[in-house]
């Protein structure tokens, strides 16, 4: 059974950076687009962008100059980075499995979500 | 970026009720849509994927259609288990969008 699990800093100033570290366990690691994507408070989703194994990346446009995502392949762990964090980017961040080892696919495995706020 | 909608954005319903939400994308996606529930401080779940394909595990009177441009979740029967938001996704570019839900609350 796969299972994503996450952690990382839940409450933060502005200005500072969100750092957030996912694990994945059971299944393969190899081979998929690991992502991160976000939940502003009672609102939609917003997907942030992903990682290959191989360390390849992809970044919503609209946040690419603040975000870094990487990937550690000896520990099957994947990691996202956003600086100059703002009230705006206060939002459950969830990691995510894609469904197939395409580069563009849909989710079927989650993270349990970390809730960020920022506030001074 | 392709823009997804959705409506309605809230729908109250009974049990028993069929129920039909309607989600289009600003340019064709072709069958590269996903539906996913969602209930309160839980991660989505996926229900169906490239338009009509239903996830393993998911219950059948859940289904999906469409392509192109326009798309619709269909439940069949609504159960009490139901209630929750749903969202549609489409992946036939980066970056990912999704549309902003629709909320089935208890008529």
């Amino acid at each position: 059974q796969v299972q994503l699990r996450q952690w990382g800093a839940g409450l933060l100033k502005p200005s500072e950076t969100l750092s957030l570290t996912c694990a994945v366990y059971g299944g393969s690691f190899s081979g998929y687009y690991w992502s991160w994507i976000r939940q502003p408070p009672g609102k939609g989703l917003e997907w942030i962008g992903d990682v290959h194994h191989s360390g390849s990346t992809n970044y919503n446009p609209s946040l690419k100059s603040r975000v870094t995502i990487s990937v550690d392949t000896s520990n099957n762990q994947f990691s996202l980075k956003l600086s100059s964090v703002t009230a705006a980017d206060t939002a459950v961040y969830y990691c995510a499995r894609p469904r197939l080892t395409a580069t563009k696919t849909c989710f079927d495995y989650w993270g349990q979500g970390t809730l960020l706020t920022v506030s001074s | 970026d392709i823009q997804m909608t959705q409506s309605p954005s809230t729908l109250s319903a009974s049990v028993g009720d069929r129920v039909t939400i309607t989600c289009r994308a600003s340019q064709s996606i072709s069958s590269w849509l996903a539906w996913y529930q969602q209930k309160p401080g839980k991660a989505p779940k996926l229900l169906i994927y490239k338009a009509s394909s239903l996830e393993s595990g998911v219950p059948s009177r859940f289904s999906g259609s469409g392509s192109g441009t326009e798309f619709t979740l269909t439940i069949s029967s609504l159960q009490p288990d139901d209630f929750a938001t749903y969202y549609c996704q489409q992946y036939n570019s980066y970056s990912f969008t999704f549309g902003p839900g629709t909320k089935v609350d208890i008529k």
